[in-house]
């Protein structure tokens, strides 16, 4: 079965810091799809980026980087030069198109909580 | 655009009773999801309707059902309701059915509460 582990639940920083979240998958898939919501405190998840299994480059769009490990199934995401807007909670998703369904499989979860 | 809406945004239920949550996707978002989140947690996968058809169901009773109609828009009803059923529900939408081609796009949700 496939598995996303969030280790860290809650980061506090001073903004300006960088913050990196953690995220580690388990699939028996070859081809799959990881991806990264934000959710603030209106509920809404908000789509950041999204990653297939053979694109093993890293992404920068902004201030947000993504580093994307084959190898040690992880998929960690930056936040640099962090700023109170970015307080919110993040999840990491990972989704199979083999599986019934445009299922995703989410983490815990990392609460931001980035301070003035 | 509009973005996904659901509705309504609060409600508050009995235990036993009934309950119907509306969503609206997208404009041209063929496929609508449904997904479960408990207070800090994770959203939980319930359903996906592509095209008025059921594509894929995630581990729930049958208390949970959904449908979609002509215009993509969906419905989730849950029966006898339960104290655990209290979470937010999140619809979302995609263009078509696989995450190859298209993310899921969620709405705000629902808060249910159940008492």
């Amino acid at each position: 079965a496939q598995k996303v582990t969030q280790a860290q639940t809650e980061i506090s920083v001073v903004e300006k810091e960088d913050v990196t979240l953690d995220c580690v998958y388990e699939t028996r898939d070859t081809t799959y799809y990881l991806f990264w919501y934000k959710q603030p405190p209106s509920g809404e998840l908000v789509f950041l980026i999204r990653r297939n299994s053979f694109d093993e480059q890293n992404e920068i769009s902004g201030r947000y980087s993504w580093n994307f490990q084959k190898s040690t199934s992880s998929f960690n995401f930056t936040i640099t030069a962090s700023q109170v807007v970015d307080s919110a909670v993040y999840f990491c998703a990972l989704s199979e198109p083999q599986a019934a369904g445009n299922k995703l499989t989410f983490g815990g979860g990392t609460r931001v909580l980035v301070k003035p | 655009d509009a973005g996904v809406t659901q509705s309504p945004t609060h409600l508050i239920k009995t235990r036993g009773q009934q309950v119907t949550l509306r969503c609206s996707p997208i404009s041209g978002h063929k496929s609508v999801s449904w997904y479960q989140q408990v207070l800090g947690q994770g959203p939980q996968f319930i359903f996906q309707y592509y095209e008025k058809e059921e594509r894929g169901r995630g581990n729930f009773p049958d208390r949970f059902s959904a449908r979609q109609f002509p215009n993509y828009s969906s419905e989730l009803n849950v029966n006898a309701l339960l104290l655990g059923d209290s979470a937010l529900y999140l619809c979302a939408s995609s263009l078509s059915q696989g995450p190859q081609s298209s993310p899921l796009h969620f709405g705000n949700g629902t808060r249910l509460t159940v008492t």
